[in-house]
Formats: structure tokens, C-alpha cells, sequence
């Protein structure tokens, strides 16, 4: 059965730095989103992306972040300034289409730790 | 703006016994509810939906859901708990705001299933 993939699994980066997790999407679907948890509280909605542009972004998806396809496989979301609040389980899901009937496939996430 | 709400961090339950994990929602239209289940070190794995139509939505590994729009609950259920169910269960709103292309997902806060042998 077709994955999402996330890499990589787990992220250290020093505060301040730009760190870049990537997804790979489920290869026919056409939609992608960015989630994130930080530790003991909800998953969180960051982004959607569609027909490389954003779809919708929540709060928390200020300047210092930013989505990108590069090529026709890759997903990815950069933090160009981390913060120790940037801290949390970053999930990266796709869907076939954006209608109600298609449901989103989640990742495994990466855990990304700021120090 | 649409919630979740999943009132137990827990719920502990001996193998063969019925699971129920509640979930309760909030939103202005029409909700379209999802649940989710996570295992250790792995994404969130789509469960069962409910879209429209019967209340009771029969989805994967035995589990279902019960809409109830008077209630505005969404709990999940399966009639006999296995050890391997033992997960972290999410329940989730999507918004259907028109102006939202978006198709974000609202989570609750999740529940952990403990299932004992």
C-alpha cells in the first residue's frame, strides 16, 4: 500500500538555524498539507498546498515558514529561523483530491527538537 | 470556527471487552467527522469517515462510528478490544467554510487506548 514518507525521522537543530523536512506524497495524490504537535497537546493544521501554490495557512504559518515542491516528488517545509517553540512532531499528509470523500494520508512525522 | 473535543486522555479496557472512545464536535454547517489512529512511531492511519447518510460508519480493523447530530457526538466504537488496538485514537473535523480551500483538518486532543490482556 502506497506511504507518505517523511524524512528525517528525528531533527536537532540549535535555535536560530534553518532546518528543511522533507515528504515524499503518495505519488497520484494532488494535495499536501503540513500538521505539526507539540508534545502532549493537539495536532495542529500549518498549511495546505495545491497546484504548487498555498491553499490555506493557519496562524502559525508566519514568514519564517515556508512550503515548497521542488520536483514531482518531493514536499518540503522550511523553517528559516528556528525557535525553541518550533519544538513539536511535524506531520506532512497528501490526498488524492480536495473534496469531501478523500481522506488525508498521514506520514510518521518528524520530531523536531530546538535547542 | 469548528472543535473537537475528546473528553478522556485514556481509556483502559480488558481484551474482548466493547471500546468506546468519545469524541464531541462543534461547528457552524454540516460536520464531516473523521477518526484516525496512531501507533507507536508511525503517521496517523485513516479509520472510518462519516460524510453523510447512516449514522452507524463502518470503517477498518473492526472499528465503527455513531453520528450523533443531536448529541453532536462522533464516538467510536468496536464490540470486542484487542491487545493490538492499543494506539493513540484521534478524532478529527474537516472544515467545510466555504471560503476555506484549504480542506484543514480540526483535531481533538487525542486518546490513548490501553488494552489489557
Amino acid at each position: 500500500e502506497p506511504e507518505v514518507t517523511q524524512t528525517p525521522s528525528h531533527q536537532v537543530t540549535q535555535m536560530g538555524q534553518e532546518v528543511i523536512l522533507r515528504c515524499v506524497p503518495i505519488s497520484n495524490h494532488l494535495y499536501f498539507y503540513w500538521y505539526r504537535q507539540i508534545l502532549g497537546q493537539k495536532v495542529e493544521f500549518l498549511v495546505s498546498f495545491y497546484n504548487n501554490e498555498i491553499s490555506e495557512k493557519s496562524e502559525i504559518f508566519d514568514d519564517q515558514f515556508s512550503v515548497e515542491r521542488p520536483d514531482g516528488s518531493n514536499f518540503t517545509l522550511k523553517i528559516r529561523s528556528t525557535k525553541l517553540e518550533d519544538s513539536a512532531m511535524y506531520f506532512c499528509a497528501s490526498s488524492e483530491r480536495g473534496g469531501i470523500a478523500y481522506e488525508q494520508y498521514f506520514g510518521p512525522g518528524t520530531r523536531l527538537t530546538v535547542t | 470556527a469548528q472543535s473537537v473535543a475528546q473528553p478522556e486522555d485514556q481509556v483502559n479496557v480488558a481484551e474482548g471487552n466493547p471500546l468506546t472512545v468519545k469524541c464531541t464536535y462543534s461547528v457552524s454547517g454540516n460536520p464531516y467527522l473523521f477518526w484516525y489512529v496512531q501507533y507507536p512511531n508511525r503517521g496517523l492511519q485513516f479509520l472510518l469517515k462519516y460524510i453523510t447518510g447512516d449514522n452507524l460508519v463502518k470503517g477498518s480493523y473492526g472499528f465503527e462510528a455513531e453520528f450523533n447530530k443531536s448529541q453532536t457526538s462522533f464516538h467510536l466504537k468496536k464490540p470486542s478490544a484487542l491487545v493490538s488496538d492499543s494506539a493513540l485514537y484521534f478524532c478529527a473535523v474537516r472544515d467545510m467554510d466555504p471560503r476555506a480551500a484549504g480542506n484543514k483538518l480540526t483535531f481533538g486532543g487525542g486518546t490513548r487506548v490501553l488494552v489489557k490482556p
